[in-house]
């Protein structure tokens, strides 16, 4: 079974510049997550998706922060402009239908100069 | 709004001794507490959980133990190995709501 895809593995932009992840979930999984991982703290999610669906984007910074998720199979996080405080990895998870159980992806690690 | 907390930032143990992990709550509406493993430029793994009902889940090496007086968990790895050394976070998930993780506790074992 293939585990969750996300690309780029790494990029880095200047401050003001607009960037975009993509998530691919294992498949059959309804439920997509994106979190934030900030060097020496533990994930903190921006959004989570339950098909094409939105559940949860409290912690999404909406005036730049954006994601989709289009017929409930790949995702995309778009950060547009991105702050030096966007250095972060961004995670994507997936879980099947029915489980609290989050398979992660390798992750994509931002850096903003 | 910290609900899960990793006091420790890092342990050290000997191979073949007994690893205890440890992590604090402050949300009594939990549901599971979960476990997760994570390697240098990878995303984390799931390696167990256990029901705010149970006090106790086993699997293997991997011990995880729930004291919800004090709200406390731990997750004892034993014997360790040096494959184990790796950041580990704790997470506490409310059902239909969201994961809470912890900073994380980096081991390294001492082969």
């Amino acid at each position: 079974e293939a585990g969750v895809a996300q690309s780029p593995r790494y990029k880095i932009i200047e401050k003001r510049q607009s960037v975009a992840f993509w998530c691919n979930p294992i498949s059959g999984h309804a439920t997509l997550y994106w979190y934030q991982q900030i060097l020496g703290q533990g994930p903190k999610l921006l959004i989570q998706f339950q098909n094409n669906g939105v559940v949860d984007d409290s912690q999404l910074p909406k005036d730049r922060f954006s994601a989709e998720r289009l017929k409930g199979v790949d995702s995309t996080l778009k950060i547009q402009p991105a702050k030096l405080e966007d250095s972060a990895v961004y995670l994507c998870a997936s879980s099947p239908p029915g489980s609290y159980e989050q398979y992660f992806g390798p992750g994509t690690r931002l850096t903003v100069t | 709004d910290q609900q899960v907390k990793q006091n420790s930032p890092s342990l050290s143990v000997q191979e073949g001794r007994i690893s205890i992990l440890n992590c604090d709550y402050t949300n009594s509406m939990f549901d599971y507490f979960l476990w997760y493993k994570k390697y240098p430029a990878e995303g984390p793994t799931f390696l167990i959980s256990i029901s705010s009902i149970k006090d106790k889940n086993e699997d293997g090496r991997f011990t995880v133990f729930l004291n919800k007086s004090a709200k406390h968990l731990s997750l004892h790895i034993v014997p360790s190995q040096p494959g184990d050394s790796a950041v580990y976070f704790c997470a506490g998930y409310l059902t239909g709501n969201q994961f809470y993780f912890g900073t994380g506790t980096s081991l390294t074992v001492i082969p």
